[in-house]
């Protein structure tokens, strides 16, 4: 069946780095963009990053950008989040999740994993 | 950078018509997606462009986009239909997706 799993959570002091993984199954992961959205706790959802099917274009939220690089290694079906200097709002569920089919950027999020917890804290 | 607006709460009695609102400028010339998440869940998509139904969501739930508001209707709500929804579009200017604040539904 169609599936992510998140993993590379944990806790981690504030500064240093961590890299989520996003592991997906039965579908053609090759095919489509892929999001990382997060959720702080009692929060709502705040999208963090996509990248196109074949990595060729990225986008970040303001919040992120030049500190978390999205990539994704489309020979192992696997999407990466890596998070440099880590804040304590940067503590939060990160979810990855699937976007549009080929060129399609945006769109709705059909799958998304279970999540992975980030805990920032010194 | 582009705003959703929604209810931070609504409630509904069993059996009655839910409908949440999410505004934002010109909406209606976007796609909307809807989403819902109950506690300690990912969310999952119930309503994506504007009035589609992902298979396996059920007839009850359905969608409309005009003008300035959104709506996500929910006809007939069961106590299942408890939960924390969201409404989403892609912001082709900035290549952002952006997530409404969220309105939880609670079920009386």
């Amino acid at each position: 069946q169609v599936q992510l799993v998140e993993s590379g959570g944990g806790v981690v002091q504030p500064g240093r780095s961590l890299r989520l993984s996003c592991a997906a199954s039965g579908f053609t992961f090759s095919r489509f963009a892929m999001h990382w959205v997060r959720q702080a706790p009692g929060k709502g959802l705040e999208w963090v990053a996509v990248i196109a099917y074949d990595g060729s274009n990225k986008y970040y939220a303001d919040s992120v950008k030049g500190r978390f690089t999205i990539s994704r290694d489309n020979s192992k079906s696997t999407l990466y989040l890596q998070m440099n200097s880590l804040r304590a709002e940067d503590m939060a569920v990160y979810y990855c999740a699937r976007g549009g089919e080929m060129a399609t950027l945006g769109g709705d999020m059909d799958v998304w994993g279970h999540g992975t917890t980030v805990t920032v804290s010194s | 950078s582009y705003v959703l607006t929604q209810p931070p709460s609504m409630s509904v009695a069993p059996g009655k018509t839910a409908r949440i609102t999410c505004g934002g400028n010109n909406i209606g010339s976007k796609s909307v997606h809807w989403y819902q998440q109950k506690p300690g869940q990912a969310p999952v998509l119930v309503i994506y462009y504007d009035t589609d139904r992902p298979s396996g969501i059920p007839e009850r739930f359905s969608g409309s986009n005009s003008g300035n508001t959104a709506t996500l209707t929910i006809s007939r709500v069961e106590a299942g239909d408890e939960a924390d929804y969201y409404c989403q579009v892609w912001d082709n200017s900035s290549g952002h997706q952006v997530f409404g604040g969220g309105t939880k539904l609670t079920v009386l």
